[in-house]
């Protein structure tokens, strides 16, 4: 069974511009999260879809947004990126919701110039 | 004070000792505790998982919990070069809607051969 698959893996972007990054879910997975790992602040969390809906989010700017499609996969955008963006992306699925089993896939490594 | 604390290591045993990994929290209503193992250019992976106080044991690894001491504990024996990677404590207050996972900044954890 595959994994959970983060494209692409390595990104560098400059300040102002936008990224989208992508996420492929566990197959019968239909929950989707995304966190932002950084060395100073650890994982922090984004925001949660199911089912195409967002039932869940952190405390970020209105610069993060998320979506999710009918096929369970998704994306993250961040608009006008700041040097702070700076941070491994990471996508984690898991079957009904149960954030508390979360399968996470490798990432994407963000770097903004 | 953040929600979960954990010690900031990095950490660095001989191969064969006992390690203690601790996390403590200030959020009474987290009931569902987890301790994830992410090695280098990798996601997270759930190593494991209990509900409420208590301990539970899974091969080298014990984790417990002790919700009065908002005090969490993974306790790895004979340790092997092969556990060196960072540790993330997580947990959660509820399961399903509206959960999300808060969670530890890791230590990371170096077993000499």
């Amino acid at each position: 069974k595959a994994g959970v698959t983060q494209t692409p893996r390595y990104l560098i972007k400059t300040r102002g511009q936008q990224v989208t990054l992508s996420c492929s879910p566990i197959s019968g997975h239909r929950s989707v999260s995304w966190y932002q790992q950084t060395p100073g602040q650890g994982l922090q969390f984004l925001f949660e879809y199911f089912s195409e809906t967002q039932r869940n989010k952190g405390n970020f700017p209105g610069r993060f947004s998320g979506r999710q499609f009918s096929n369970s996969r998704s994306e993250m955008n961040v608009s006008t990126l700041e040097l702070g963006d700076s941070a491994l992306y990471l996508c984690a699925s898991s079957r009904d919701g149960a954030n508390e089993k979360l399968f996470f896939g490798s990432g994407t490594q963000l770097s903004v110039l | 004070q953040k929600e979960v604390e954990q010690d900031p290591g990095p950490l660095s045993v001989p191969e064969g000792a006992i390690v203690s990994l601790n996390c403590t929290y200030s959020n009474s209503a987290f009931q569902y505790f987890m301790w994830y193992r992410q090695y280098s250019r990798k996601g997270p992976e759930l190593l494991m998982y209990t509900y409420s106080s208590g301990n539970k044991e899974d091969g080298r690894f014990t984790a417990q919990v002790d919700k009065s001491s908002k005090y969490i504990s993974l306790f790895i024996r004979d340790s092997q070069p092969s556990d060196s990677a960072t540790y993330l404590c997580a947990m959660s207050a509820h399961t399903g809607a509206n959960s999300k996972l808060t969670f530890g900044k890791g230590i990371t954890l170096s077993v000499r051969p």
